[in-house]
């Protein structure tokens, strides 16, 4: 256990509007992770943290961003939320030395 | 590129029967990592297990087993004795060593039928 959370657990919302999900660790991991799960494509990389203010794009970055502004908390931002973006959103951390991702309990969005 | 695939999309089998699931990889990089995950009904992700890429020797915990092949690029995952319990979408995942993106497979949703 990781000692990861992520709020809002739950969250509707309608197209346009900004939404910002929180991920908070325990751990004093230095990288941190966020996915999208859809049906049909597993787990997909949005972005990804390497220590505070250090961020990288993954394979599915496009409308949404991130920051990192302390060690233990990573924002994902949809600045203007698309139906596209209606999703499960999953946090995690990397504990070095094991090489192991481990994961936060998620954040089911819903877009209308 | 770094590809997982995991071919099979879902799998039902009886309670007490054996079943593998099957990952194959693709990677550049002489060094990797291998993983395992298992997301029940309720949603986690759990983690299960991680091989190195020039760790060849096979695992077994219990019921699970997890026979990895560098000459097939492949990292089956085998339950033995299923149970209703071991009803859920299994990933698998890659990491190489140049990178500290990770690669999931789309998953197998797996059955256990009483």
């Amino acid at each position: 256990d990781a000692g990861i959370t992520q709020s809002p657990r739950h969250k509707v919302t309608e197209t346009g509007t900004p939404v910002t999900l929180r991920c908070h660790q325990t751990e004093n991991h230095r990288y941190m992770y966020w996915y999208r799960q859809d049906p049909g494509h597993g787990l997909r990389l949005i972005h990804y943290s390497y220590g505070v203010k250090d961020t990288d794009k993954g394979e599915v970055s496009d409308g949404y961003s991130v920051s990192r502004s302390k060690t233990e908390d990573f924002l994902l931002t949809l600045e203007s939320a698309t139906s596209s973006q209606t999703s499960v959103y999953f946090c995690a951390t990397l504990e070095r030395g094991s090489e192991t991702q481990y994961f936060g309990p998620g954040t089911r969005l819903l877009v209308l | 590129a770094q590809k997982v695939t995991q071919a099979q999309t879902e799998i039902s089998v009886v309670e007490k029967e054996d079943v593998t699931l099957d990952c194959v990889y693709e990677t550049r990089d002489t060094t990797y990592y291998l993983f395992w995950y298992k997301q029940p009904p309720s949603g986690e992700l759990v983690f299960l297990i991680r091989r190195n890429s020039f760790d060849e020797q096979n695992e077994i915990s219990g019921r699970y087993s997890w026979n990895f092949q560098k000459s097939t690029s492949s990292f089956n995952f085998t339950i033995t004795a299923s149970q209703v319990v071991d009803s859920a979408v299994y990933f698998c995942a890659l990491r190489g060593s140049g990178t500290y993106k990770y690669i999931f497979g789309t998953g197998t949703r797996l059955k256990v039928l009483a």
